[in-house]
């Protein structure tokens, strides 16, 4: 059974750094085609993908937050790392870790974690 | 960048066919795939590659897509099928995964 969560804090002040960790079971971040993207999702608006690995360490950013972000994978520990910048309360959103297997379609989700930055 | 534009709401009664499009610049040329949202609820994966479902998911849904516009059908709705969806593709130009702003489907 495929499983992915995310873990990290759930309030942090502006300028801070975000952290979130995805913990994932079920599969290998060392598969071939086996990718996890990050995605979020502010309070009643739409999904907005922030970024992506895959299995043989090729990475992808949303170009108009590359300058904040970091992804990273730790395959021993079936995790894959994502780091924000700056934090701003535009920032406030549910973020999720996904799933992808060949292709750039998310078939597994986290349940997501709640971020809220303050001012 | 590229941007995929999905109407805000489509409502339907029970039973009946709803269909939800997602436009793009020759989306034809891509592979579009489509998420189900309840609330308070992680996406779910309703059909990729345009027009495949995954493992268990209900022939009620299907996808097409050809031109500037790719569409989610879902036919004999019931009302677990009130949800938002979203429409999604793989950018080659700019090396971006872009969402749709999402549809909220309603039963009437």
């Amino acid at each position: 059974q495929v499983t992915l969560k995310e873990s990290g804090p759930e309030l942090v002040k502006a300028t801070e750094t975000l952290t979130l960790t995805c913990s994932v079971s079920g599969f290998s971040l060392s598969k071939a085609r086996m990718g996890v993207s990050w995605i979020r999702q502010p309070p009643g608006k739409a999904l907005e993908w922030l970024a992506h690995t895959w299995w043989n360490d090729e990475i992808f950013f949303n170009a108009s937050l590359r300058s904040r972000l970091t992804i990273s994978k730790d395959t021993p520990k079936s995790q894959v790392v994502l780091t924000l910048t700056n934090m701003d309360p535009m920032d406030t959103a549910t973020y999720y870790c996904a799933r992808s297997v060949y292709g750039f379609w998310f078939d597994s989700w986290g349940q997501g974690t709640l971020v809220t930055v303050s001012s | 960048s590229y941007v995929l534009t999905q109407p805000p709401s489509v409502s339907v009664a029970p039973g009946q066919t709803a269909r939800i499009a997602c436009g793009g610049d020759n989306i034809g040329s891509k592979s579009v795939h489509w998420y189900q949202q309840k609330p308070g609820q992680a996406p779910v994966l309703v059909v990729y590659d345009d027009s495949d479902r995954p493992s268990g998911m209900p022939n009620r849904f299907s996808g097409s897509n050809s031109g500037n516009t790719a569409t989610l059908t879902i036919s004999g709705v019931e009302p677990g099928d009130e949800a938002d969806y979203y429409c999604q593709v793989w950018d080659r130009t700019s090396d971006h995964v872009v969402f749709g702003g999402g549809t909220m489907l309603t039963v009437l």
